[in-house]
């Protein structure tokens, strides 16, 4: 079965750069989604098809996909960006696979 | 858009439940719908989801057989019912929405979810 490994944790201090990866075989052979869930909330989608944000999402996240690897980068973050992140590729064209979570402490 | 979920309990293994999430603000037939579910403190996990005719469904491997994915377009509803219920199978699940793109759509609508709990 198809597998996406992310870090448990990731760490930054407001105003920096956090990035957060999400690793799987030839993931960049792949789209790639990614969450956004603040404690006691619903999911959010924050980026899809790798680089593309739907309206209403700021501009400081951002994304990138390639060979094995994507990434979802947040410029500028905030204390209002902590939460747990989530990636989310097709595996099939009906199969889908998330990875399992990386929680984002702003500091 | 709204998506609001219902159904959820505390069940007994080896029993049934039939979740049921209520679409309104947007043409629910256009869309693919999906189940997405959360274990307590765990990451989430897509369950099944569901073509926009009823025709196609997909399901995570743990719960083939035993969970059916439906909707009603009539009535703008997606339903899980689920059967054979496992401790396992404890978790809050999701309705969702995917977006209507070309390939590879995310989800861009989810419900509040609701609590399924199995356990004697």
């Amino acid at each position: 079965s198809y597998e996406l490994t992310q870090p448990p944790s990731v760490s930054v201090s407001p105003g920096q750069t956090a990035s957060i990866t999400c690793s799987g075989d030839k993931l960049g052979d792949k789209y790639t989604c990614w969450y956004q869930q603040r404690p006691g909330q619903s999911p959010v989608l924050v980026i899809y098809q790798d680089t593309k944000r739907p309206s209403g999402i700021p501009e400081r996240f951002s994304g990138s996909n390639s060979g094995n690897t994507a990434t979802l980068t947040i410029s500028g973050t905030q204390a209002l960006d902590e939460a747990d992140y989530y990636c989310q590729a097709w595996v099939t064209n009906s199969y889908v696979v998330f990875g399992g979570g990386t929680k984002l402490s702003v500091l | 858009v709204q998506l609001v979920e219902s159904g959820g309990g505390l069940v007994q293994p080896g029993g049934s439940l039939r979740l049921s999430c209520a679409a309104s603000e947007f043409t629910f037939s256009l869309y693919w719908m999906i189940w997405v579910r959360q274990a307590p403190g765990k990451g989430l996990e897509w369950v099944a989801n569901i073509k926009q005719d009823g025709s196609e469904g997909y399901y995570v491997d743990s719960v083939k057989g035993r969970f059916t994915i439906s909707r009603d377009n009539a009535k703008n509803s997606l339903y899980l019912q689920m059967n054979s219920l496992r401790a396992e199978d404890t978790a809050v699940y999701y309705c969702a929405r995917e977006m209507l793109t070309a390939a590879a759509p995310g989800f861009d609508s989810w419900g509040q979810g609701t609590l399924v709990t199995v356990s004697s």
